[in-house]
């Protein structure tokens, strides 16, 4: 079964520390994985997507990283920002005829206290 | 930045009635998926179309779901009677060459 997994589940960090989020996957035939942040009432927003060759890619102050022989995945956030309280969510692709189906993690709860 | 609309942002409807969501995907875009996310879980795939026909659907898509894509522009999911568990926050995505997703900021549905 298609199945991504986080973690932790929450974490609260100080403005301006850093922090790494853990992501763990079972997704055949894998296309790529790409990590969304997503405000409360909001949509999921992209912040980096991977393909299987890709090893690590960054998006500003967000640097994903992806062993694709452990399938594990991990972003990290450099200096955080109170704008940066949010869920992270993992998120895996597989290919399909038509169109990419994504399949969730259950996403880390970050909140950045001053 | 081109983005997907969605309309309403908020609906609350009775238990047994029909309701429809509505989305504007990107215009250049070829697929068009609906997600949901009932409060505190994951988001969950409803179903992906394509070229004017479902190209997958999850087991959460049943009878009483529908899409359409009647004039070209808009996408539209309809619950033909809805269940108190329909609950949730209905997302539209769409894509273009598969990888390139763009959701839109959802609508959350009540059902009372």
């Amino acid at each position: 079964k298609n199945q991504v997994e986080q973690s932790p589940q929450s974490l609260i960090i100080l403005e301006g520390k850093n922090c790494t989020l853990q992501c763990n996957y079972t997704v055949s035939p894998f296309s790529n994985l790409r990590w969304y942040k997503q405000d409360t009432g909001r949509g999921p927003v992209s912040l980096t997507i991977m393909t299987f060759s890709e090893n690590t890619k960054s998006n500003g102050r967000y640097t994903a990283t992806l062993d694709a022989d452990t399938k594990q995945s991990s972003l990290h956030i450099t200096a955080s920002q109170l704008s940066d309280s949010a869920s992270y969510i993992c998120v895996v692709s597989h290919i399909k005829a038509a169109g990419n189906k994504l399949t969730f993690g259950g996403g880390t709860r970050v909140l950045v206290k001053p | 930045e081109p983005e997907v609309t969605q309309t309403p942002s908020h609906q609350v409807t009775q238990m047994g009635q029909e309701v429809i969501l509505r989305c504007v995907p990107i215009s250049n875009h070829l697929y068009f998926y609906w997600y949901r996310q009932i409060l505190g879980q994951k988001v969950e795939f409803l179903v992906s179309f394509y070229n004017n026909e479902i190209s997958e659907k999850s087991e959460i898509f049943d009878d009483q779901f529908s899409v359409e894509r009647p004039d070209g522009s808009n996408f539209t999911l309809k619950i033909r009677s809805t269940k108190l568990e329909d609950s949730a926050m209905y997302f539209c995505a769409s894509s273009t060459h598969r990888v390139r997703y763009t959701f839109g900021s959802g609508t959350r549905l009540t059902v009372v």
